[in-house]
């Protein structure tokens, strides 16, 4: 797939078990962040977003937490399933342009 | 209703010539960035193109154009091309510009400079 050959974190969890993928990001003037999904032989695909004035958002199976003083992201996938395999990349708008980070490949484990 | 497409999906080039890459947008979508995927880099932003016209641009050297037609669909050109131009190119497309919680990716063209 397209990730192939990129030397990014590894997580790997259980089936069932709560996944959390961690993002640093770089501009503290950056006002919305997003969360991707990228899966082999894939474009992104857009999860979930969160704007500078909230904490937490909540979707279906997936919580996004801004720290924005620590400029730190994360993404809680609840119940991870097979299908949650994949590349996770956090974006943020910076003078109107996505700057992404570098993604966490996720595995699950039967 | 038709995704993303983008064509050709994998693409061979030898250094110094030049290649042109199709993104034909969701029907109705006005807007379409172009992105490149590496190994090294990640995902980086190229350009930006809404209603005809380059709205954005990323860190990109001259050698690296678009375009974008009357119909919303858009070309990205790249000449003299380098070996660290292989790269996986993905365009998106979106209704408005900057909308990225409704903007979709195509799957993207393969692109090996040899």
């Amino acid at each position: 797939g397209e990730s192939v050959g990129l030397h990014l974190p590894t997580l790997s969890v259980q089936e069932g078990d709560n996944s959390i993928i961690n993002c640093a990001y770089s501009n503290s003037a950056s006002d919305y962040f997003i969360w991707y999904k990228q899966e082999s032989g894939k474009g992104p695909q857009f999860i979930i977003d969160i704007r500078s004035n909230m904490d937490k958002r909540q979707g279906q199976r997936v919580t996004v937490l801004l720290n924005k003083t620590v400029k730190h992201l994360s993404l809680q996938i609840a119940a991870t399933q097979p299908g949650d395999s994949a590349v996770y990349f956090c974006a943020e708008n910076g003078a109107q342009k996505l700057v992404f980070g570098q993604g966490t490949r996720l595995t699950i484990n039967p | 209703k038709a995704g993303v497409t983008q064509t050709p999906r994998y693409l061979i080039k030898t250094r110094g010539q030049q290649v042109t890459l199709s993104c034909s947008p969701i029907s109705g979508h006005r807007s379409v960035s172009w992105y490149q995927q590496t190994p090294g880099q990640g995902l980086q932003f190229l350009f930006e193109y809404f209603s005809e016209t380059q709205r954005n641009k990323g860190n990109f050297p001259g050698r690296f154009s678009g375009r974008q037609f009357s119909n919303s669909r858009s070309e990205m050109n790249v000449s003299t091309l380098e070996l660290g131009d292989s790269a996986l190119y993905l365009c998106a497309s979106s209704f408005a510009s900057g909308s990225y919680n409704e903007q979709f990716f195509g799957p993207g063209t393969r692109l090996t400079v040899l």
